[in-house]
């Protein structure tokens, strides 16, 4: 079992539409990171998250350290948010390594 | 300010050659990472430098892959000889500091996708 799951695996939306991409995972974290790329391009870090919620834009995230879960939500979806979303965890245990989930590949069609 | 820089964007080689690919981090940074990442997947870490010592290359096949950062700036990776199996696009990442000193974000290049044919 991977230490990083996200879902949905694919997310196919409508212009307009509320996008939110899951993030679970199971060891203890000291941060976790959301991550955007685009096809043929590098990373970009959207967030960096330790506790509660943050927002930029029409993007937020929020993290549940009990739960062990996190979310990443897009309001007011565009068609230029089609990317891969990853979810990216900072494991305690491991020396602070950076760990990422599989993605989750977001189209918005127009 | 400059982000992470690779080079070169794209390389296709045939199995057996050797091929290299170079990564110039955002200047200052002295935490370097280099990742593969396949198709479909999320990145993988090869190699972690703190300045120019290797601190973490536990996934780094190292019959084949080699990595330096002699300066504790640039750094470069190795593949010799390649294999089909290495098509992926290797990532670069930089941070101001290690993870060991707390988390930190970590900024990454555009990547070099290699196709071993």
């Amino acid at each position: 079992k991977n230490e990083v799951e996200q879902s949905p695996q694919n997310l196919t939306a409508q212009e307009g539409e509320f996008i939110t991409i899951n993030c679970s995972y199971s060891v203890g974290i000291s941060a976790l990171h959301w991550l955007q790329q685009h096809p043929g391009g590098g990373i970009v870090s959207l967030f960096m998250l330790s506790s509660g919620k943050k927002k930029h834009g029409r993007l937020i995230a929020t993290i549940n350290i009990q739960e062990k879960h996190s979310s990443l939500h897009i309001t007011a979806s565009h068609p230029r948010d089609s990317a891969v979303y990853i979810c990216a965890v900072v494991i305690k245990a491991a020396g602070n390594k950076l760990t990422f989930g599989g993605g989750t590949r977001v189209l918005v069609k127009p | 300010e400059a982000g992470v820089v690779q080079s070169p964007r794209y390389k296709i080689i045939e199995k057996k050659q050797p091929v290299a690919f170079w990564c110039n981090p955002i200047s200052g940074h002295n935490t370097l990472y280099w990742y593969r990442q396949n198709l479909g997947q999320g990145p993988e870490l090869l190699i972690r430098y703190e300045n120019e010592e290797a601190v973490d290359d536990s996934q780094l096949p190292k019959d084949r892959f080699s990595a330096e950062r002699l300066k504790g700036v640039d750094s470069t990776l190795k593949i010799q000889p390649a294999e089909l199996g290495d098509s992926a696009v290797y990532l670069c990442a930089s941070s101001l500091v290690g993870p060991g000193a707390g988390a930190d974000t970590q900024y990454f290049g555009p990547g070099t996708r290699l196709t071993v044919l």
